[in-house]
Order: C-alpha cells, then sequence, then structure tokens
C-alpha cells in the first residue's frame, strides 16, 4: 500500500525558531507533494507544494527540501509565529492518470510565545 | 471563484439508521471531486474520487457508497451506519490531471454515530 510517513508526531517551538517537519513516501511513481495544515475545528487548506524536478520551494517562511533519491522530504518554518500552531500534513499524488492523494499522519506543530 | 459547500454541517446519528451527506461546488465545471474522511485527530482517508458525472471510483471499503448526480454535486451515504463511521467528512475538488494533489476542502461534515 502507498505510504506517506511523517515526524515527528508533536513538535514544540518557541516563537521565532525553525520549525522541521519531516515527510518520507515509498512509492516512485508519486509526483507532487502538498502540504496542508490544518487549524483546529477547520478544514485542511493547502499551504506549499514541489514537484520532484525540484529540490527546494520557497514561499515566505515556509520552504520545502526534497530528496527525491532517498524519497524524503522537509518543511521549515522559519521565523516560527504562534498563528503557525496547527496541524502539518504532508501529501502525495500519483502522475498523470491518477487521483488518488495519500496523506501522512500529521505533525502537530506549537509555537510558544 | 469557486466555491464548495458541504452539508449538513453536523449530524448525530444511531447505529443502523442511514446517512446522506451532500457537496456542491459552484464556478468550476467538470472537477474532480473526492470523499475524505478524518477521524478526531487523525489523517485524511481518501474514500472515493469521481472526474465526471455519473463515474465514481472507490479506493477503500468502508461500508460507504457515494453518487455524482450532476457535475456540480458529489453525494456519499450508507445505509447502515456503523459506530466507525464517526468522524469528519470532507469533500474537496481539484483541478485537472496533473494537479490532482492540489485539493480545495469544503467546511466538512461532523459526523457522530451513537
Amino acid at each position: 500500500q502507498q505510504q506517506v510517513r511523517q515526524s515527528p508526531q508533536s513538535l514544540t517551538v518557541w516563537e521565532g525558531e525553525t520549525a522541521i517537519l519531516n515527510c518520507s513516501y515509498e512509492d516512485s511513481t508519486f509526483d507532487y507533494f502538498p502540504w496542508y495544515w490544518q487549524f483546529p475545528r477547520e478544514s485542511p487548506a493547502l499551504l506549499i507544494a514541489i514537484r520532484p524536478v525540484s529540490n527546494k520551494k520557497e514561499d515566505g517562511r515556509f520552504t520545502i527540501f526534497f530528496n527525491k533519491r532517498e524519497k524524503k522530504l522537509s518543511l521549515h518554518i522559519t521565523d516560527s509565529q504562534p498563528g503557525d500552531s496547527a496541524t502539518y500534513f504532508c501529501a502525495a499524488s500519483e502522475g498523470a492518470g491518477g487521483y488518488k492523494v495519500v496523506f501522512g499522519s500529521g505533525t502537530r506543530l506549537l509555537v510558544s510565545p | 471563484a469557486q466555491t464548495i459547500h458541504q452539508w449538513p454541517v453536523a449530524e448525530i446519528k444511531a447505529v443502523g439508521s442511514p446517512l446522506s451527506l451532500g457537496c456542491t461546488i459552484k464556478g468550476k465545471s467538470s472537477p474532480n471531486l473526492y470523499w475524505y474522511w478524518q477521524a478526531t485527530g487523525g489523517t485524511l482517508q481518501q474514500l472515493f474520487y469521481s472526474i465526471t458525472v455519473g463515474q465514481v471510483e472507490s479506493v477503500v471499503q468502508l461500508n460507504l457508497s457515494a453518487s455524482r448526480p450532476k457535475d456540480d454535486q458529489f453525494i456519499l451515504s450508507t445505509e447502515k451506519l456503523l459506530l466507525s463511521h464517526s468522524g469528519f467528512y470532507l469533500c474537496a475538488w481539484s483541478l485537472d490531471r496533473g494537479n490532482t494533489g492540489q485539493l480545495y476542502f469544503g467546511e466538512g461534515s461532523k459526523l457522530t454515530v451513537l
């Protein structure tokens, strides 16, 4: 079964620090890797995404680092803010012709002021 | 702009009773539509997807069924609820092939089965 794994399960950082969330996958046919964040009692929302042709994608304080050879990626949140406290899901979708989107188990991030 | 609306917002149902959850998307023709289930504090499990009216593909078997009676409507249902059906049900849409991981979720329907 296709799997996406995330670590750590939960993470606490101080305001201003860099939070690092990890993700790995098994299936080489995955070709799109979005990260979603979900605040309590809300739906997940797309945060940032990357394709395997790139090894880095940056959007403000959020950066994805991608290692295709090791099938690993990570989300770095620099200058973390209390408002970043949420659950972050790494996901992976199949190539052209595929409609399955697999989510990891999530990392619950708490940013303490 | 595209909008996606789910109904009902919340339901409390008895074990063995039927269920119907709905989702409507406006502002996007022929979207890919999805149903996801999320246990409290858990990950998102893809249940069904549909790329066109009348066609629905099942991803996992959870004693649920789905239908797409109209281009902009996706229905999730079962005739007999189980305790394990409790959770948060999310409808989502995506763009065409190559962007199917870019999901836009509705506000969700919270289901409690007693």
